[in-house]
């Protein structure tokens, strides 16, 4: 079990750009999820995949956020156009499901910042 | 819908007294609640569950909570803390799968000698 890791640790970049984060569970875990957590505030939840199908995404996840699992392994989350208000942690986690207690992995995150 | 709440922002406590960190939830319909702990530049960790039975649940690390379903609420417990113990704390519930989850905007446990 080597957990989760999230690529990069640190990104900044200028408003109006691209970004792109990725995510590597547990290698067995079906469930991939995405957060974002602000400073002074809890976790928020994006959105989530059960393999390479993604089931639900939150109202914050507005059309400048897209998220991938391609193959049902690692995740991308990409935002497009960036602006300061994206400056965030954005955290994955991921789980298996398909045992009674389900349990959530949480990578360190990514810390974004915004100029 | 669901949330949460955390009552203290911050706690400050010297080592080996006890401590409480507070957090009441609302929901509509049946839970599952978390206590999860963030130490510093590292992700965050499960510490207990409470999904059914039993309402006082133990966790890692010495930690307990126990369930109030006529309050509404999930405090945490632990007898004596550590100087390590110094985190930031978090409850969080769901309803449906233990991956998205409503978190509250967490407590500031701070240990001193």
């Amino acid at each position: 079990d080597t957990g989760v890791s999230q690529n990069p640790r640190h990104k900044i970049t200028k408003r109006g750009q691209n970004v792109t984060f990725r995510c590597d569970p547990i290698s067995e875990h079906n469930r991939l999820y995405w957060y974002r957590q602000t400073l002074g505030q809890g976790p928020e939840f994006l959105t989530y995949f059960q393999n390479e199908a993604q089931l639900e995404k939150s109202r914050l996840l507005s059309d400048r956020f897209s998220a991938e699992r391609p193959k049902g392994s690692f995740s991308t989350l990409e935002i497009q156009r960036t602006e300061q208000g994206d400056s965030a942690m954005y955290l994955c986690a991921s789980s298996q499901t398909g045992i009674t207690n389900e349990k959530l992995f949480f990578g360190s995150g990514t810390q974004l910042s915004v100029l | 819908a669901q949330s949460v709440t955390q009552l203290d922002s911050q706690v400050p406590v010297f080592e080996e007294a006890p401590v409480e960190l507070r957090c009441n939830y609302s929901s509509s319909v049946s839970v599952y609640l978390f206590w999860y702990v963030q130490y510093p530049n590292q992700g965050l960790q499960l510490l207990l569950k409470y999904l059914s039975g039993s309402t006082l649940v133990k966790g890692i690390n010495g930690f307990e909570a126990e369930f109030n379903k006529s309050q509404t609420s999930f405090h945490l417990r632990k007898p004596s803390v550590h100087i390590s113990d110094t985190a930031e704390y978090f409850c969080a519930v769901s309803n449906t799968n233990a991956g998205k989850s409503t978190f509250g905007d967490g407590t500031t446990l701070t240990v001193k000698p």
